[in-house]
């Protein structure tokens, strides 16, 4: 089974400007969920996604913003980009029933300027 | 709200020696899971194992076993036979029983060297 894949690796983007990370979690999976790691702040939740419906979400701006599809692949979008927002972002996704082991993308390298 | 702690931020092993990472948490819930989680240069994040609190047995995956201490809220990680490719940065993880409550929290997490 092919496993949970982050597009793109790596994104540079200016102050100001939004972008949108893509993750695509293994096959059959149902639940997908979006981690925000920095040095200073270490590992913190952003939301999940559950049959396309946010089922919990982390302490973090309206600015975070996510959604799933039909077919359990997940955006995550942050608009007005800030300085601080440049972090390793992770995607990972667990079973049918969402109470699973969560298996993890490689992450997307998001640099703000 | 639940809290984990690794309190040792790094740790050093002679390949082939025995190393033991440390973990506590704090809830009030008892239904829960715990997670070691490997996560070398590369950065991707690799499960090592995992403990469903209700299960009194030890979780072991070959090398990789834990002292899970539930009364004590401790959960230690202990690599048997280090190998060079165990180098990375180790997290601790816990996540409710709660089908609804699906989020991990982690520690700060501990960089493990392996000296040759």
């Amino acid at each position: 089974k092919a496993g949970v894949t982050q597009t793109p690796r790596y994104l540079i983007k200016t102050r100001g400007q939004q972008v949108t990370l893509s993750c695509s979690p293994i096959s059959g999976h149902r639940s997908v969920s979006w981690y925000q790691q920095t040095p200073g702040q270490g590992l913190q939740f952003l939301f999940e996604y559950f049959s396309e419906t946010q089922r919990n979400k982390g302490n973090f701006p309206g600015r975070f913003s996510g959604r799933q599809f039909s077919n359990s692949r997940s955006e995550m979008n942050v608009s007005t980009l800030e300085l601080g927002d440049s972090a390793l972002y992770l995607c990972a996704s667990s079973g049918v029933r969402g109470r699973e082991t969560q298996y993890f993308g490689p992450g997307t390298r998001l640099l703000v300027l | 709200a639940q809290t984990v702690t690794q309190s040792q931020p790094e740790m050093s092993v002679q390949e082939a020696e025995t190393v033991t990472l440390s973990c506590t948490y704090d809830t009030s819930e008892s239904d829960y899971y715990l997670f070691w989680y490997k996560q070398p240069p590369s950065r991707q994040m690799i499960l090592v194992i995992r403990q469903e609190a209700y299960k009194q047995q030890n979780a072991t995956e070959n090398r990789f076993s834990v002292n899970f201490q539930k009364a004590a809220k401790s959960f230690s990680l202990k690599i048997s036979d280090s190998q060079l490719g165990d180098a990375a940065m180790y997290f601790c993880a816990y996540r409710s029983g709660n089908g609804a409550n699906s989020k991990l929290t982690f520690g700060k997490g501990i960089t493990l060297s392996v000296r040759p």
